[in-house]
Protein backbone atom coordinates (compact mmCIF):
# COMPACT_ATOMS: atom_id res chain seq x y z
CA UNK A 1 0.00 0.00 0.00
CA UNK A 2 2.17 2.72 -1.36
CA UNK A 3 -0.38 5.66 -0.65
CA UNK A 4 2.79 8.18 0.13
CA UNK A 5 5.66 8.15 -2.28
CA UNK A 6 9.41 8.86 -1.28
CA UNK A 7 11.04 7.52 -3.98
CA UNK A 8 14.31 8.78 -3.03
CA UNK A 9 16.06 6.72 -0.02
CA UNK A 10 18.46 9.12 0.73
CA UNK A 11 20.04 13.01 -0.58
CA UNK A 12 23.32 14.60 0.04
CA UNK A 13 24.16 18.68 -0.13
CA UNK A 14 26.68 20.72 0.79
CA UNK A 15 26.21 22.94 3.87
CA UNK A 16 24.40 26.11 2.73
CA UNK A 17 22.90 25.11 -0.71
CA UNK A 18 19.31 23.71 -1.16
CA UNK A 19 17.72 20.71 -0.13
CA UNK A 20 14.73 19.68 -1.96
CA UNK A 21 13.17 16.40 -0.75
CA UNK A 22 10.34 15.17 -2.52
CA UNK A 23 7.16 13.04 -2.04
CA UNK A 24 4.20 11.88 -4.12
CA UNK A 25 0.96 10.69 -3.01
CA UNK A 26 -1.80 8.83 -4.80
CA UNK A 27 -4.98 9.47 -2.89
CA UNK A 28 -7.34 12.03 -3.84
CA UNK A 29 -8.57 12.20 -0.31
CA UNK A 30 -5.75 13.17 1.19
CA UNK A 31 -6.49 16.59 1.98
CA UNK A 32 -3.56 17.70 4.48
CA UNK A 33 -0.09 16.88 3.97
CA UNK A 34 2.67 17.16 7.14
CA UNK A 35 6.71 16.69 7.26
CA UNK A 36 8.19 15.31 9.64
CA UNK A 37 12.57 14.87 10.56
CA UNK A 38 13.67 12.02 12.75
CA UNK A 39 17.01 11.79 14.29
CA UNK A 40 18.24 8.06 15.37
CA UNK A 41 16.27 6.95 18.19
CA UNK A 42 13.81 9.57 18.64
CA UNK A 43 10.54 9.95 17.23
CA UNK A 44 9.62 12.02 14.55
CA UNK A 45 9.31 15.63 14.84
CA UNK A 46 7.06 18.08 13.26
CA UNK A 47 8.07 20.41 10.99
CA UNK A 48 5.43 21.88 8.91
CA UNK A 49 2.62 21.29 7.08
CA UNK A 50 0.02 22.33 4.22
CA UNK A 51 -3.32 22.31 3.59
CA UNK A 52 -4.90 21.17 0.46
CA UNK A 53 -5.86 24.50 -0.52
CA UNK A 54 -3.00 26.18 -0.78
CA UNK A 55 0.32 25.57 -3.02
CA UNK A 56 2.77 26.80 -0.58
CA UNK A 57 3.77 27.15 2.91
CA UNK A 58 7.10 28.91 4.88
CA UNK A 59 8.62 28.81 7.93
CA UNK A 60 11.73 30.19 8.44
CA UNK A 61 14.15 28.15 6.19
CA UNK A 62 11.76 25.39 5.48
CA UNK A 63 9.13 25.57 2.56
CA UNK A 64 6.87 23.11 1.41
CA UNK A 65 5.10 23.54 -1.58
CA UNK A 66 2.12 21.47 -3.32
CA UNK A 67 0.94 20.74 -6.63
CA UNK A 68 -2.64 19.30 -6.53
CA UNK A 69 -2.56 17.99 -10.06
CA UNK A 70 0.49 16.31 -10.31
CA UNK A 71 -0.32 14.91 -6.50
CA UNK A 72 3.40 16.01 -5.43
CA UNK A 73 4.97 17.55 -2.97
CA UNK A 74 8.13 19.39 -1.75
CA UNK A 75 10.19 19.66 0.95
CA UNK A 76 13.17 22.91 0.27
CA UNK A 77 15.15 23.89 3.16
CA UNK A 78 17.45 26.90 2.87
CA UNK A 79 20.30 26.89 3.41
CA UNK A 80 21.22 23.66 4.57
CA UNK A 81 22.50 23.07 7.60
CA UNK A 82 24.83 20.12 8.93
CA UNK A 83 22.29 19.85 12.11
CA UNK A 84 19.14 19.07 9.75
CA UNK A 85 20.78 16.04 8.44
CA UNK A 86 17.75 13.46 9.41
CA UNK A 87 15.76 11.02 7.88
CA UNK A 88 12.80 13.17 6.47
CA UNK A 89 9.22 11.44 6.61
CA UNK A 90 6.01 13.20 4.40
CA UNK A 91 2.57 12.53 5.72
CA UNK A 92 -0.74 12.66 4.55
CA UNK A 93 -4.28 12.72 5.89
CA UNK A 94 -7.29 12.15 4.27
CA UNK A 95 -9.81 13.98 6.86
CA UNK A 96 -13.19 13.30 6.47
CA UNK A 97 -13.19 11.50 9.76
CA UNK A 98 -10.21 9.34 8.98
CA UNK A 99 -7.66 10.36 11.56
CA UNK A 100 -4.28 8.71 10.64
CA UNK A 101 -1.85 9.81 9.43
CA UNK A 102 -0.53 7.67 6.31
CA UNK A 103 3.60 7.87 6.27
CA UNK A 104 6.04 8.03 3.55
CA UNK A 105 9.00 5.43 3.85
CA UNK A 106 11.70 8.47 4.39
CA UNK A 107 14.61 10.09 2.56
CA UNK A 108 17.55 10.54 4.47
CA UNK A 109 19.48 14.15 4.16
CA UNK A 110 23.13 14.51 4.49
CA UNK A 111 24.36 17.62 4.68
CA UNK A 112 28.20 18.22 4.11
CA UNK A 113 30.21 20.90 6.11
CA UNK B 1 8.09 22.85 25.64
CA UNK B 2 5.33 20.06 26.17
CA UNK B 3 6.65 16.79 24.92
CA UNK B 4 4.80 13.52 24.94
CA UNK B 5 7.06 11.20 26.99
CA UNK B 6 7.01 7.30 26.75
CA UNK B 7 8.41 4.21 28.89
CA UNK B 8 9.97 2.34 28.71
CA UNK B 9 12.50 3.39 25.92
CA UNK B 10 13.32 -0.42 25.32
CA UNK B 11 11.39 -3.78 26.42
CA UNK B 12 12.52 -7.00 25.97
CA UNK B 13 9.79 -9.70 26.14
CA UNK B 14 9.51 -13.16 25.42
CA UNK B 15 6.95 -14.58 22.71
CA UNK B 16 3.56 -14.96 24.60
CA UNK B 17 3.96 -12.71 27.00
CA UNK B 18 2.00 -9.44 27.53
CA UNK B 19 3.56 -6.16 27.29
CA UNK B 20 2.04 -2.75 28.61
CA UNK B 21 3.59 0.21 26.87
CA UNK B 22 3.14 3.53 28.01
CA UNK B 23 2.87 7.24 27.13
CA UNK B 24 1.76 10.34 28.78
CA UNK B 25 0.46 12.86 26.26
CA UNK B 26 1.01 16.52 25.98
CA UNK B 27 -1.56 17.98 28.60
CA UNK B 28 -3.54 19.65 26.62
CA UNK B 29 -4.14 17.23 23.64
CA UNK B 30 -7.76 15.72 22.94
CA UNK B 31 -6.74 13.33 20.37
CA UNK B 32 -4.15 10.06 21.15
CA UNK B 33 -2.20 7.63 19.11
CA UNK B 34 0.06 4.76 18.33
CA UNK B 35 1.98 4.11 15.69
CA UNK B 36 4.76 1.47 15.14
CA UNK B 37 8.06 1.47 12.98
CA UNK B 38 9.41 -2.05 11.54
CA UNK B 39 12.80 -1.83 11.34
CA UNK B 40 13.31 -0.70 7.68
CA UNK B 41 9.64 0.05 7.33
CA UNK B 42 7.49 2.70 6.94
CA UNK B 43 5.86 4.44 10.44
CA UNK B 44 2.43 2.85 10.52
CA UNK B 45 -0.25 4.00 11.85
CA UNK B 46 -2.03 1.42 14.58
CA UNK B 47 -4.91 3.22 16.61
CA UNK B 48 -6.87 6.44 17.56
CA UNK B 49 -8.58 7.45 21.00
CA UNK B 50 -10.85 10.20 21.50
CA UNK B 51 -13.31 11.24 23.86
CA UNK B 52 -11.97 7.67 26.03
CA UNK B 53 -12.90 5.52 23.01
CA UNK B 54 -11.17 4.20 19.65
CA UNK B 55 -12.06 6.46 16.81
CA UNK B 56 -9.82 4.74 14.54
CA UNK B 57 -8.28 1.43 14.00
CA UNK B 58 -6.01 -0.05 11.21
CA UNK B 59 -5.74 -3.91 10.36
CA UNK B 60 -2.71 -4.43 12.04
CA UNK B 61 -4.75 -3.92 15.84
CA UNK B 62 -6.77 -7.09 15.88
CA UNK B 63 -7.89 -8.38 19.35
CA UNK B 64 -4.25 -9.20 20.56
CA UNK B 65 -3.89 -5.05 21.00
CA UNK B 66 -5.90 -2.74 23.54
CA UNK B 67 -5.32 0.81 24.23
CA UNK B 68 -6.81 2.39 27.43
CA UNK B 69 -5.86 5.76 29.16
CA UNK B 70 -6.28 4.72 33.12
CA UNK B 71 -6.49 8.50 34.42
CA UNK B 72 -6.19 11.60 33.19
CA UNK B 73 -2.46 12.03 31.96
CA UNK B 74 -1.23 7.74 31.13
CA UNK B 75 -2.42 6.28 27.68
CA UNK B 76 -1.29 2.39 27.58
CA UNK B 77 -1.00 -0.25 24.62
CA UNK B 78 -1.00 -3.34 25.74
CA UNK B 79 -0.33 -6.36 23.73
CA UNK B 80 -1.59 -9.46 24.91
CA UNK B 81 0.48 -12.27 23.77
CA UNK B 82 3.50 -10.99 22.29
CA UNK B 83 4.74 -12.51 18.22
CA UNK B 84 8.05 -12.28 16.93
CA UNK B 85 6.61 -10.17 14.39
CA UNK B 86 5.52 -7.66 17.00
CA UNK B 87 9.66 -6.26 17.08
CA UNK B 88 8.99 -2.86 16.25
CA UNK B 89 9.56 0.86 17.49
CA UNK B 90 6.23 1.92 18.86
CA UNK B 91 5.51 5.30 18.78
CA UNK B 92 2.63 7.08 20.74
CA UNK B 93 1.82 10.72 19.45
CA UNK B 94 -0.67 13.34 20.41
CA UNK B 95 -2.51 15.96 18.95
CA UNK B 96 -4.53 19.34 19.81
CA UNK B 97 -6.49 20.18 16.55
CA UNK B 98 -8.12 18.24 14.49
CA UNK B 99 -7.59 14.59 14.03
CA UNK B 100 -5.11 14.09 11.46
CA UNK B 101 -3.42 16.86 11.67
CA UNK B 102 0.22 18.13 13.53
CA UNK B 103 0.34 14.71 15.88
CA UNK B 104 3.45 15.08 18.44
CA UNK B 105 5.58 12.29 18.76
CA UNK B 106 7.30 10.48 21.64
CA UNK B 107 10.37 9.03 21.42
CA UNK B 108 9.51 5.50 20.66
CA UNK B 109 9.49 2.17 22.89
CA UNK B 110 11.97 -0.50 21.31
CA UNK B 111 10.05 -3.31 21.75
CA UNK B 112 12.18 -6.67 20.80
CA UNK B 113 9.94 -10.11 21.40
CA UNK B 114 12.51 -13.36 22.05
Amino acid sequence: DQQVKQNSPSLSVQEGRISILNCDYTNSMFDYFLWYKKYPAEGPTFLISISSIKDKNEDGRFTVFLNKSAKHLSLHIVPSQPGDSAVYFCAASAGGGSEKLVFGKGTKLTVNP
Amino acid sequence: EPEVTQTPSHQVTQMGQEVILRCVPISNHLYFYWYRQILGQKVEFLVSFYNNEISEKSEIFDDQFSVERPDGSNFTLKIRSTKLEDSAMYFCASSGLRAGTEAFFGQGTRLTVV
